[in-house]
């Protein structure tokens, strides 16, 4: 089972470039997340989509942009991108938003912005 | 802003030694959760605990949330080289969002 899925794995941009990191996940989960992972810093959500056609700001939203294209895909976007944006990103999906399900996790997607 | 604050950073441990990891807060979480993460990979959910008071039981991983629903902590008994990793725990905020504390990396040695 493939679970949750995302690409691209590595990524370099230059600082102002933009580009979109896709998700996509085969568990038909109506929530979708977004989450940016750094060092000392823990996972810090970025916006999350309790359903098919809803998308929330989470706790680091600036920079950032979302579509949740249809059940299974969910992307982010970086306008312009920043070194501050530097990062890991995990995509993450649970069958619904209550506080006891789980959330399962992609790989990750390493992005650098020099 | 709800904070879960974890320790020890690290811990670097030998194969057979027992560790405990602690995850605090000021503040009150419905659930609180404990993922472990390796490498290169995504973290996996190891447990949910949603009664204060409550331990769970996981082979050689014990969890325990505090009685206040405020803290938690992981107990690892005869820790084993493959039980290295970064270990986190996350509580249920608020609009069911979770929180994430920064973590614990272990390093066990055979």
């Amino acid at each position: 089972n493939a679970g949750v899925t995302q690409t691209p794995k590595f990524q370099v941009l230059k600082t102002g470039q933009s580009m979109t990191l896709q998700c996509a996940q085969d568990m038909n989960h109506n929530s979708m997340y977004w989450y940016r992972q750094d060092p000392g810093m823990g996972l810090r959500l970025i916006y999350y989509s309790a359903s098919e056609g809803t998308t929330d700001k989470g706790e680091v939203p600036n920079g950032y942009n979302v579509s949740r294209l249809n059940k299974r895909e969910f992307s982010l976007r970086l306008e312009s991108a920043a070194p501050s944006q530097t990062s890991v990103y995990f995509c993450a999906s649970s069958a619904g938003t209550g506080q006891r399900n789980t959330i399962y996790f992609g790989e990750g997607s390493w992005l650098t912005v020099v | 802003t709800q904070l879960l604050e974890q320790s020890p950073q690290f811990l670097s441990i030998q194969e057979g030694e027992n560790l405990t990891v602690y995850c605090n807060s000021s503040s009150v979480f419905s659930s609180l959760q404990w993922y472990r993460q390796e490498p290169g990979e995504g973290p996996v959910l190891l447990v949910t605990v949603v009664t204060g008071g409550e331990v769970k039981k996981l082979k050689r991983l014990t969890f325990q949330f505090g009685d206040a629903r405020k803290d938690s902590s992981l107990h690892i008994t005869a820790a084993q080289p493959g039980d290295t990793g970064l270990y986190l725990c996350a509580g249920g905020g608020r609009g069911n969002k979770l929180v994430f504390g920064a973590g614990t990396i272990l390093r066990v040695k055979s």
